[in-house]
């Protein structure tokens, strides 16, 4: 199906690892980029790839990606890191369309 | 500096349409694909579709087709996207955002500031 599947809500602990996921058929295909954003501002991306951080990304944000599933890490959270995290990927049917997921709101402790 | 700057919020009724417009700068314009996103208050991120500066081709979600109309103007580096027979549920912060697509690698960056529409009698 052309859809990616995110988990709505993550929490973490200040300083510890969290994972969000992405689910989809075209993650086996496209790699997922990933996208923070804080309220009031615009997505800014912070992994794509296999696992690229643009300049300026803290390189506690890293990506992976096995089969149908790509993953954003945090390792080491921060306060700041508090914020929605949506995955976009391609749409492996053709069409050349765009497919975001639903977003994860991750809320640091 | 790499850089989209929108067009103001608006303000519409229901039946009329709206233009935004994306100004780039700082690269060459006709070098990558434009896209338009969405969000509606509160709500995720919603994909409406691209424009290639270069030739004006344009690709559009099956959500918005028949009422999105992308173009652009290469002698003011500018895309355009209208969206016509405007309802409340279009009510929305709209963003332009520059493709980067390598194989199965692909990225939007950077973003517009977003432009909010509001549509309402």
């Amino acid at each position: 199906s052309s859809e990616l599947t995110q988990d709505p809500a993550v929490s973490v602990a200040l300083g510890q690892t969290v994972r969000i996921t992405c689910q989809g058929d075209s993650l086996r295909t496209y790699y997922a980029s990933w996208y923070q954003q804080k309220p009031g501002h615009a997505p800014v991306v912070v992994i794509y790839g296999k696992n690229h951080g643009p300049s300026g990304i803290p390189d506690r944000f890293s990506g992976s990606s096995s089969g149908n599933t790509a993953s954003l890490t945090i390792t080491g959270a921060q306060e700041e890191d508090e914020a929605d995290y949506y995955c976009k990927s391609r749409d492996s049917t053709g069409n050349h369309h765009v497919l975001f997921g639903g977003g994860t709101k991750l809320t640091v402790l | 500096q790499v850089q989209l700057v929108q067009s103001g919020a608006e303000v519409k009724k229901p039946g009329a349409s709206v233009k935004v417009s994306c100004k780039a700068s700082g690269y060459t314009f006709t070098a990558y694909y434009l896209h338009w996103v969405r969000q509606d208050p509160g709500q995720g991120l919603e994909w409406m579709g691209w424009i290639d500066p270069n030739s004006g081709g344009t690709n559009y979600a099956q959500k918005f087709q028949g009422r999105v109309t992308m173009t652009r103007d290469m002698s003011i580096t500018t895309a355009y996207m209208e969206l016509s027979r405007l309802t409340s549920d279009d009510t929305a912060v709209y963003y332009c955002a520059r493709d980067h697509l390598v194989g199965p690698t692909g990225w939007f960056d950077p973003w517009g500031q977003g432009t909010l529409v509001t549509v309402s009698s």
